[in-house]
C-alpha cells in the first residue's frame, strides 16, 4: 500500500447505527486530518492529530468522534447521525506543521457517507 | 470572511482552448499556496505549492503562478482528460488549509 489509505469506501448507515471509518498513511508523515466534504460546500476542516495528539477540533458535534492510536493510523467513530451528515469523509496527512512543504495535505480516496 | 476565493465557479473549454483559473487570497504572512486537483468522488491530488510573489511551477499542462493578492493557474491546449474540480487552499495558524469552492473545469472534443 502507498500513499493515503481509507475503507470502506462507501457506507450507508441508519441514524442509530455505530460505524468506524480508517483512514492509514504510508508517507511517514506526523499530522492527520479528516476533512468534510458536502456537494458545493468547499472542504471542511473536523480535526487535526500532530503526533498522536489532537490539536484542533472545529467545533464538529460529538456524534463525531475521532482517534489516533499512532501517527499512521486515524479513525472516525460515527454514532447517531442525521441524514444531513451525509457527505464525503476525506483523510489526508502531512509531515506536520510550520507552513511550506510542512503544510502540503496527502488525501486519501474518501468515504461516502449516506445517512438514512 | 472567505479568505479564499476562485473563479469562475466553472468553466468549459473546448480540448485545445487554453485559459486560466483563478485563485485570490487575503491573508497576510503567506506560507505557501497550494494547488489540487479533484475527481469526482475522489480524494483530491496535490499539484503544486507556491511559496513567494513570481514563483511559476509546471506540469504537463498546467502552469502555476504566484502574485501578492492571487494565484493563476493556466491550463495549455488542454484535453478532455483534465476536466475535473481544481482546488487552491492556504494555511491557517497552524495545520489546516483553507480551502476555496474550486472550479469546475469541463474540456470538450
Amino acid at each position: 500500500e502507498t500513499g493515503v489509505t481509507q475503507t470502506p469506501r462507501h457506507l450507508v448507515m441508519g441514524m442509530t447505527n455505530k460505524k468506524s471509518l480508517k483512514c492509514e498513511q504510508h508517507l511517514g508523515h506526523n499530522a492527520m486530518y479528516w476533512y468534510k466534504q458536502s456537494a458545493k460546500k468547499p472542504l471542511e476542516l473536523m480535526f487535526v492529530y500532530n503526533f498522536k495528539e489532537q490539536t484542533e477540533n472545529n467545533s464538529v458535534p460529538s456524534r463525531f468522534s475521532p482517534e489516533c492510536p499512532n501517527s499512521s493510523h486515524l479513525f472516525l467513530h460515527l454514532h447517531t447521525l442525521q441524514p444531513e451528515d451525509s457527505a464525503l469523509y476525506l483523510c489526508a496527512s502531512s509531515p506536520g506543521r510550520g507552513g511550506g512543504r510542512n503544510n502540503e495535505q496527502f488525501f486519501g480516496p474518501g468515504t461516502r457517507l449516506t445517512v438514512l | 470572511e472567505d479568505q479564499v476565493t476562485q473563479s469562475p465557479e466553472a468553466l468549459r473549454l473546448q480540448e485545445g482552448e487554453s485559459s486560466s483559473l483563478n485563485c485570490s487570497y487575503t491573508v497576510s504572512g503567506l506560507r505557501g499556496l497550494f494547488w489540487y486537483r479533484q475527481d469526482p468522488g475522489k480524494g483530491p491530488e496535490f499539484l503544486f505549492t507556491l511559496y513567494s510573489a513570481g514563483e511559476e511551477k509546471e506540469k504537463e499542462r498546467l502552469k502555476a503562478t504566484l502574485t501578492k493578492k492571487e494565484s493563476f493557474l493556466h491550463i495549455t491546449a488542454p484535453k478532455p482528460e483534465d476536466s475535473a474540480t481544481y482546488l487552491c487552499a492556504v494555511p491557517w495558524p497552524g495545520y489546516a488549509l483553507n480551502f476555496g469552492k474550486g472550479t469546475s473545469l469541463l474540456v470538450t472534443p
